[in-house]
């Protein structure tokens, strides 16, 4: 049973413009959310976090939106940038839990 | 800073070989995990621990064992390896619980089983 679900598991999208990444979960109980980054041959990096009392955090370029009626979560990378290319893992916990859940991840390539 | 390290790269075994993958971080972070990754199943968690002496099972850790004899090391023992357990596996360390504090991780050690 998969708790969280990145749907989509590539996009494309021209240097320059917005990228918007998503990630549906199922589970009501979930309170953190995280988006990690995964280049080739490396480690997941982390890039951005909300906390359920938010429906919004930004970090520079990098924006998460969170629907918690809809269990949706999103991001946002403003203007998109050839570096940008890697695979992104959307993540959530519940409190109390040491687990972290990720999802199956999603292959952004930036054109330029 | 080194950050968390993880030792081999690579690695290929037999099938009923043991081995163990080494994990070492320098943060002095208390919370340590293994996590697998395979194609279309995203990160699973195999062991954690929150401190020395301390670790618990996760999502799956039939075939592996772990102990955590001091804050910087937390090896993941094969005890009899499978063609199972062909996959990248990702250590990661926080400074708090999993749910309240970002996971840094290791570059990963890519293992075959044959």
């Amino acid at each position: 049973d998969q708790q969280v679900k990145q749907n989509s598991p590539s996009l494309s999208v021209q240097e320059g413009r917005i990228s918007i990444l998503n990630c549906d979960y199922t589970n009501s109980m979930f309170d953190y959310f995280l988006w990690y980054k995964k280049y080739p041959a490396e480690g997941p990096t982390f890039l951005i976090s909300i906390s359920s009392i938010k429906d919004k955090n930004e970090d520079g370029r990098f924006t998460v939106f969170l629907n918690k009626s809809a269990k949706h979560l999103s991001l946002h990378i403003v203007p998109s940038q050839p570096g940008d290319s890697a695979v992104y893992f959307c993540a959530a916990s519940s409190p109390g839990n040491e687990k972290l859940t990720f999802g199956t991840g999603t292959r952004l390539t930036i054109i330029p | 800073n080194a950050g968390v390290t993880q030792t081999p790269k690579f690695q290929v075994l037999k099938t009923g070989q043991s081995m163990t993958l080494q994990c070492a971080q320098d943060m002095n972070h208390e919370y340590m995990s293994w996590y697998r990754q395979d194609p279309g199943m995203g990160l699973r968690l195999i062991h954690y621990s929150v401190g020395a002496g301390i670790t618990d099972q996760g999502e799956v850790p039939n075939g592996y064992n772990v102990s955590r004899s001091t804050t910087e090391d937390f090896p993941l023992r094969l005890l009899s390896a499978a063609p199972s357990q062909t996959s990248v596996y990702f250590c990661a360390s926080s400074w708090d619980r999993a749910g309240n504090s970002p996971l840094h991780f290791g570059n990963g050690t890519r293992l075959t089983v044959t």
